[in-house]
């Protein structure tokens, strides 16, 4: 059974840092490309951040706009697991974030999600 | 950048009603569309990939159909469960992915 657990989440102030991780279970980690999706309180997905496998694209990153210079996104193939380093953080990165599987260029298995959120 | 539209942002419908939801892209993306569903306090559920291919073990209610800029999610006869928000996600920009607004459907 695929299974993503994150962890990490909780309480940033505005500017400051936090580091998500995603752990894998169920199927064959290095295969796969991942994805970050995140969901504002009462509003809509968005997709954030992609990483492709080592084995298809060289485990290349991609960002959406809202958090590209502030957000990075890495895989460790060993641990099975996959992270989204924060930093920079904004008021309107208040959100729960979902890891997401990729499964034909589209997400498959995600994540039950983690909370962030951003206040002073 | 790719702007997906989905209408309506929200319905009311009974069990057993035909909905249909519809998503518009901003430029063509060919079948590159997906479709999911959203309960509250859950994670996305995939129902459709590829515009019109059913995800393995979604019920055969559930359909999508359209290419280029329009695209159609149809549940045939609502259930009690299908209550819930729905999204398309084109991925034609890969791996730069657009989701639509949603749509809730609630019942009446």
């Amino acid at each position: 059974e695929v299974q993503l657990v994150e962890s990490g989440g909780g309480l940033a102030q505005p500017g400051g840092s936090l580091r998500l991780s995603c752990a894998a279970s169920g199927f064959t980690f290095h295969r796969f490309g991942m994805h970050w999706v995140r969901q504002a309180p009462g509003k809509g997905l968005e997709w954030i951040s992609y990483i492709s496998s080592y084995s298809t694209g060289s485990g290349t990153p991609n960002y959406a706009d809202s958090v590209k210079g502030r957000f990075t996104i890495s895989r460790d193939d060993a641990q099975n697991s996959l992270d989204l380093q924060m930093n920079s953080l904004r008021d309107e990165d208040t959100a729960v974030y979902y890891c997401a599987r990729d499964q034909e260029w589209l997400p498959d298995y995600w994540g039950q999600g983690i909370l962030v959120t951003v206040s002073s | 950048d790719i702007q997906m539209t989905q209408s309506p942002s929200s319905l009311s419908a009974s069990v057993g009603d035909r909905v249909t939801i519809t998503c518009r892209a901003s430029q063509g993306i060919r079948n590159n569309l997906g479709w999911y569903q959203q309960k509250p306090g859950k994670a996305p559920k995939r129902l459709i990939y590829a515009a019109s291919s059913l995800q393995s073990g979604v019920p055969s209610r559930f359909s999508g159909s359209g290419s280029g800029t329009e695209f159609s999610l149809t549940i045939s006869s609502l259930q009690p469960e299908d209550f819930a928000t729905y999204y398309c996600l084109q991925h034609n920009s890969f791996p730069l992915l657009t989701f639509g607004g949603g749509t809730k459907v609630e019942i009446k």
